[in-house]
């Protein structure tokens, strides 16, 4: 069974840039895409990115100037990195493997 | 981008009666190598969302055989047979065979 993780800080300072970590164990990390999710409080869910084992990315266009995704698959992790955090940016991140299996989810909540 | 639409909104179902959601995208997902990347996610109360449905109406790993999927073109249906009361939640289609979008959701519960 697929299991994956995210990993980060619950609360991050406007302006701040935001590093999140999905660890993944239980299944190949080659061959599949693994992608960014969120939802903010109360709302829909919203894809963010998705990389390829192979490195190959893709962005949300509304997101593309501020998301940078990475993977580690010596360690079976990939990362986001979201700059210039506002309000509208808390919600809850959800790492995937595309599309079958999610991770339970970070809140983080962007606030002075 | 890929709108997609879905109908209704809510729903209140009594247990053992059916239920029906649709999804209606702006254009076609079908990709050109033939396959259509539409699904369907279950999110229960508290809970990241959970995949039912993939590639229209292929029941993923563990999923009951009362959640049924069709369509075809733009038009997508997510049925359940029998609504049971572990069924409530929020459910939504999405899209990945251009930049993924989703559904802005059907919340279901139990009359």
């Amino acid at each position: 069974q697929v299991q994956l993780q995210e990993s980060g800080p619950g609360l991050v300072k406007p302006s701040a840039t935001l590093s999140l970590t999905c660890s993944v164990s239980g299944g190949s990390f080659s061959g599949h895409f693994w992608t960014w999710i969120r939802q903010p409080p109360g709302k829909g869910l919203e894809w963010i990115a998705h990389i390829h084992s192979t490195g190959s990315t893709a962005y949300n266009p509304s997101l593309q100037s501020r998301v940078t995704i990475s993977l580690d698959m010596s360690k079976s992790q990939f990362s986001l990195k979201l700059t210039s955090m506002t309000a509208a940016d808390t919600a809850v991140y959800y790492c995937a493997r595309t599309w079958d299996y999610w991770g339970q989810g970070i809140r983080v909540t962007v606030s002075s | 981008d890929i709108v997609m639409t879905q109908t209704p909104l809510s729903l209140s179902v009594t247990p053992g009666q059916p239920a029906s959601i649709s999804c209606k995208s702006s254009q076609s997902p079908l990709h050109t190598n033939g396959r259509t990347y539409l699904y369907w996610y279950l999110q229960k109360p508290g809970q990241p969302p959970q995949l039912l449905i993939f590639e229209v109406s292929n029941r993923f790993s563990g999923v009951p055989e009362r959640f049924s999927g069709s369509g075809s073109g733009t038009d997508f249906t997510l049925k359940i047979s029998r609504v049971e009361a572990e069924d409530v939640g929020v459910y939504y289609c999405l899209q990945s065979t251009q930049l993924p979008t989703f559904g802005q959701g059907t919340r279901l519960d139990i009359k």
